[in-house]
């Protein structure tokens, strides 16, 4: 059964620091994983997406890596900001199914 | 057209109540998806359909009922809901249901059953 972890938990930045999120999933034979933003009581906003075939994309301030062999992808955001506070999903795809992380809460501190 | 869209936004329901969630989406998508979201949990998947037909269904009680009338609806049945059925009613669609396409999700119904 696939599970999908994501570390840490909860994670409280300064302004304008550099900072990673992590997610691993414990079956490799994924057909893509894709990193949300969900802002509290709303829906989810896909961030980024990766595809098992590639091991990057990047979107602005946003980087995420994927190393499918491992069952590891992480999530990179440059110079955060107070608007980035937000949980952060990380999801795999497997046929029909996409399974999530139980997220990350951000809180970018002014 | 990059949205999908989900009415009512908030819905508040005694147990006795019938109600319905309804989802739309003008992307062309053949993938519709049914998922809940209790406070401080991961959404987890309750249905899925795929060109209009009903694929996967999570062992969901019978009290929610998915409906799929087009390709661009879905809509999700309440009747007879418990306390317990409280939670975030999230929509999606993909291109399709087979791999690896992206999942666009709806903003939420926020349900509380009384």
């Amino acid at each position: 059964k696939q599970e999908v972890t994501q570390i840490p938990a909860a994670l409280s930045v300064p302004e304008g620091e550099n900072l990673v999120l992590n997610c691993s999933f414990t079956d490799s034979a994924i057909y893509n994983l894709q990193w949300f933003r969900q802002d509290p009581g709303k829906g989810l906003t896909s961030l980024l997406l990766i595809q098992s075939s590639q091991r990057e994309q990047t979107s602005g301030r946003l980087n995420a890596s994927l190393d499918k062999s491992s069952g590891r992808s992480t999530l990179y955001i440059a110079a955060s900001q107070p608007g980035d506070s937000a949980t952060y999903l990380c999801a795999v795809r497997l046929g029909f199914k996409t399974i999530f992380g139980a997220g990350t809460r951000l809180f970018v501190k002014a | 057209d990059t949205e999908v869209t989900q009415t009512p936004k908030h819905l508040v329901m005694g147990m006795t109540n019938k109600k319905s969630l309804k989802c739309e989406q003008h992307m062309g998508h053949r993938a519709m998806y049914w998922y809940k979201q209790k406070a401080k949990k991961p959404p987890e998947l309750m249905f899925v359909y795929s060109y209009e037909k009903l694929s996967i269904n999570e062992s969901v009680p019978s009290r929610f009922s998915p409906e799929c009338p087009n390709s661009s609806l879905l809509n999700l049945h309440l009747h007879a809901l418990q306390p317990e059925d409280s939670a975030l009613y999230l929509c999606a669609s993909s291109q399709d249901s087979g791999g690896g396409e992206k999942l666009f999700f709806g903003s939420g119904t926020q349900l509380s059953v009384l």
